[in-house]
């Protein structure tokens, strides 16, 4: 069965630093998300990507956040520069028509 | 901005037992979705409703949507030891935010042998 796969499962980084969590996006689908999740809360929409651009971003995903897809099949999140609260389980979803998200299993950030 | 609440946070059952969480959003939607997350899981689809007043069921599972598609439930007949992990709703208004989910707190189900 196709899956969305993400690298790395787990990620520390030292306050500041830039990381890239990357993502592959069932190929077929169309509609590219990234949520996160601070651990034991609800999960929170950050940015959806359609048609090679940002289609909605939330009040979190500021200046500090951003998405590429480099090359038709990856789908990073770079944030510049790390803080304590961007701790969390970063999820990249996907979806054919924008309908159903299919979840990757998440990459953990903890940044120290 | 929108907001989908979602109650209980916790519900504790004994195997047999049923389970109902509800969800509720601050505006009216294009469509309702629910997720299942394992614990140490990522969101695992469920079912979308999209209808006024529809029902859907998957087993023991029951999902409703409200006649004004602000409000929707889900209902699990006869828990099993398997049914236990935290349930969210998430809700999409559609229009320029197609595809954009606005999860609930969600209720996490722990069910006693």
């Amino acid at each position: 069965e196709p899956e969305v796969t993400q690298t790395p499962s787990h990620q520390v980084t030292q306050m500041g630093q830039e990381v890239i969590l990357r993502c592959v996006p069932i190929s077929n689908h169309l509609y590219f998300y990234w949520y996160r999740q601070i651990l034991g809360q609800k999960v929170e929409f950050l940015v959806s990507f359609y048609n090679n651009e940002i289609s909605e971003k939330s009040e979190i995903f500021d200046d500090q956040f951003s998405v590429e897809r480099p090359d038709g099949s990856n789908f990073t999140l770079k944030i510049r520069s790390t803080k304590l609260e961007d701790s969390a389980m970063y999820f990249c979803a996907s979806s054919y028509r924008g309908e159903e998200a299919f979840f990757g299993q998440g990459t953990r950030l903890t940044v120290v | 901005g929108q907001q989908v609440m979602q109650i209980p946070q916790y519900q504790h059952v004994q195997e047999g037992e049923d389970f109902t969480t509800y969800c509720n959003s601050s505006t009216t939607l294009s469509n309702i979705q629910w997720y299942k997350q394992r614990p140490g899981g990522h969101p695992v689809f469920l079912i979308q409703l999209v209808k006024s007043g529809e029902v859907k069921k998957q087993k023991r599972l029951t999902f409703q949507f409200g006649e004004a598609k602000k409000n929707s439930s889900l209902h699990i007949t006869a828990t099993q030891t398997t049914d236990v992990g935290t349930y969210f709703c998430a809700g999409n208004a559609g229009g320029t935010s197609y595809g954009k989910l606005t999860f609930g707190q969600g209720t996490i189900l722990t069910v006693h042998p």
